[in-house]
Order: structure tokens, then C-alpha cells, then sequence
């Protein structure tokens, strides 16, 4: 079974469209994340959440949103794509706390047009 | 703010060669560390972890050592093989997860038979 799934695994699109990548995680961990990996391959934390909390990198910009609609899904949705959000998007989850080990879904490559 | 830096590469070895891949971290904390490895097309799994001043994380012939005084968690492997062609990061946790995992910018490891 896989643990942390997203869909889809690629996503081609226009600019100014609005679009959604799905996760879930069948791991019954707490918390779960939203990261995005730029063509030089560099990974940045966009959102953690969980049931309590959403913890959001202030560099991302608005129009980007998670949705939560139970512990085991975290969706993100994109309104009004430009350019320069083409990256792989890669969820994650973890069962939070100190040591924080992530297990990471296979990522969704975004290519906006 | 937390950060973390590792050796560019791409790195390019000969199978059973020695391999060093240097990480150093800035953090305001006592963090966990991480080493997680991405083969291409696919997303990230954790390598090894270590989560206090000289724990040794181990896994698959590769090694890293939690070094508070000099801030480092370098990774090491004795003889590398092909199928060890792949990305490494070094990433860090602190305040509990809450704010997701920083990651150095990753080394690209080739390695040639």
C-alpha cells in the first residue's frame, strides 16, 4: 500500500487557470505538508497543518490554499497560476513532534503555459 | 533562521570509491537531523537520521555523525555503487516539526562503473 499518494502525477496547464493536487496518507500521521522543488531541484516548505494548526512560509503567495477535508487528505489548490509556478509539488506527512521523520508522496510536476 | 549547507555537485565517482558529501546547519534550536535521497522521477525517502549531538544515523552502508561543536552531519559511505546515483539532501527539524523541514539545496551523485 502506498503510504502518502498525490495526484496527478503531472499537470500541464495555462496561465490564470485554477487547479488542484490532491494527497492523501494512509499512515494515521498527525501532520502534513506542502513542499515545492524549483528546476534546481531546491525544496521549500510551503505549509505544515494539522487538525490545530496551519503554519504557512510567508513568502508563499495567496493563491495558494491547503484544504483539509479530514486528517488523512491534504489538497492544494492554485488559483490564478502564472509562469513561475511550474516546480514539483511533493506532499509529505508525519506524526509531528521532535523528531519529525517525513515520508514524502512521489510529487505532481506542474507546467504551466 | 535555520539553514543549511551542503556541497554542490554534480559529484562524480567511480563505483567503489569512498564518498564525503559535507553538511553544515544554522539553527536557533538542538535540531534533528536528516539525509534523504531522491533517485530521479521519483520523490524523497529518507536515507538515515540522528537526533542529538553524537548520535550516528546509519542505513544502507552510509553513515552520518550529529557533530554539535562543529555543526555538521556529514554523509559518508565506504564504496559506492551504481545504484547509488542519485540526490542527497541534508535537511534539518527544529521546534518540534511544527514548521516543516529545512533542506540544504542537494548534491547530485553520479557514479560511473
Amino acid at each position: 500500500d502506498t503510504a502518502v499518494s498525490q495526484t496527478p502525477k503531472y499537470l500541464v496547464t495555462q496561465m490564470g487557470n485554477d487547479k488542484s493536487i490532491k494527497c492523501e496518507q494512509n499512515l494515521g500521521h498527525d501532520t502534513m505538508y506542502w513542499y515545492k522543488q524549483d528546476s534546481k531541484k531546491f525544496l521549500k516548505i510551503m505549509f505544515s497543518y494539522n487538525n490545530k494548526e496551519l503554519i504557512i512560509n510567508e513568502t508563499v503567495p495567496n493563491r495558494f490554499s491547503p484544504k483539509s477535508p479530514d486528517k488523512a487528505h491534504l489538497n492544494l489548490h492554485i488559483n490564478s497560476l502564472e509562469l513561475g509556478d511550474s516546480a514539483v509539488y511533493f506532499c509529505a506527512s508525519s506524526r509531528g513532534g521532535l523528531y519529525n521523520e517525513q515520508f514524502f508522496g512521489p510529487g505532481t510536476r506542474l507546467t504551466v503555459l | 533562521g535555520n539553514s543549511v549547507t551542503q556541497m554542490e555537485g554534480p559529484v562524480t565517482l567511480s563505483e567503489e570509491a569512498f564518498l564525503t558529501i559535507n553538511c553544515t546547519y544554522t539553527a536557533t534550536g538542538y535540531p534533528s537531523l536528516f539525509w534523504y535521497v531522491q533517485y530521479p522521477g521519483e520523490g524523497l525517502q529518507l536515507l538515515l537520521k540522528a537526533t542529538k549531538a553524537d548520535d550516528k544515523g546509519s542505513n544502507k552502508g552510509f553513515e552520518a555523525t550529529y557533530r554539535k561543536e562543529t555543526t555538521s552531519f556529514h554523509l559518508e559511505k565506504g564504496s559506492v555503487q551504481v545504484s547509488d546515483s542519485a540526490v542527497y539532501f541534508c535537511a534539518l527539524s527544529d521546534l518540534g516539526g511544527a514548521d516543516g523541514l529545512t533542506f540544504g539545496k542537494g548534491t547530485h551523485l553520479i557514479i560511473q562503473p
